[in-house]
């Protein structure tokens, strides 16, 4: 079974600029999510989608991350315009079900703001 | 509140010995809980899960004991081996609204010395 797959696994960027992260989760997984993490932190929850639908984006600041999961498989993730703050590595994850389910995550995307 | 912390930041143990891990949680309704293993430049792993109606489950090498009564979950490792080298974070499963949420704790970090 494949995994997660994201891309690219690293970007480099300058505060201001726009940046975007794909994934596509594992084959048959209906719930996908997209998690920040900063150097030495645990995994922070940034959106949860169920299928194509949004099912938590309560910690997603909205003013310049925004989120897409079209067709329920494949999802980006976009910064705009990005903040060095961002610098942090984004993982998405999935699983076959929400709530009592194991995610399984991919390499991750580390990016960059200077 | 909701949060997920451990006791130790960093785990120093002998190639061979086992190895204990440490967690508390803070939300008592918490129903699933899940270990994980994040080797440098990598997504966090999938080890192993326990839900609230149980105290402990076994895996390969590692043992998962839930004390829901101080809300305290540990991972035990038994004859760790230098591949066992990583942050290890565990996190809870608990309600957020209409959803569930998995929360992640700051990680421990194992060292192997040989």
């Amino acid at each position: 079974e494949a995994g997660v797959a994201q891309s690219p696994r690293y970007k480099i960027i300058e505060k201001r600029q726009s940046v975007a992260f794909w994934c596509n989760p594992i084959s048959g997984h209906a719930t996908l999510y997209w998690y920040q993490q900063i150097l030495g932190q645990g995994p922070k929850l940034l959106i949860q989608f169920q299928n194509n639908g949004v099912v938590d984006d309560s910690q997603l600041p909205k003013d310049r991350f925004s989120a897409e999961r079209l067709k329920g498989v494949d999802s980006t993730l976009k910064i705009q315009p990005a903040k060095l703050e961002d610098s942090a590595v984004y993982l998405c994850a999935s699983s076959r079900g929400a709530g009592r389910s194991p995610q399984y995550f991919g390499p991750g995307t580390r990016l960059t703001v200077t | 509140g909701e949060s997920v912390g451990l006791h130790l930041p960093t785990l120093s143990v002998q190639e061979g010995d086992n190895s204990i891990i440490n967690c508390a949680y803070s939300n008592s309704a918490s129903d699933y809980f899940i270990w994980y293993k994040q080797e440098s430049g990598k997504g966090p792993q999938f080890i192993i899960d326990i839900r609230s109606n149980m105290d402990k489950r076994q895996g390969q090498r590692v043992t998962v004991l839930l004390n829901k009564t101080v809300k305290h979950l540990s991972l035990q490792i038994a004859a760790t081996q230098p591949g066992d080298s990583a942050v290890y974070f565990c996190a809870e499963n608990t309600r957020h609204s209409s959803a569930s949420k998995i929360i992640f704790g700051s990680g421990t970090r194992l060292s192997i010395r040989p």
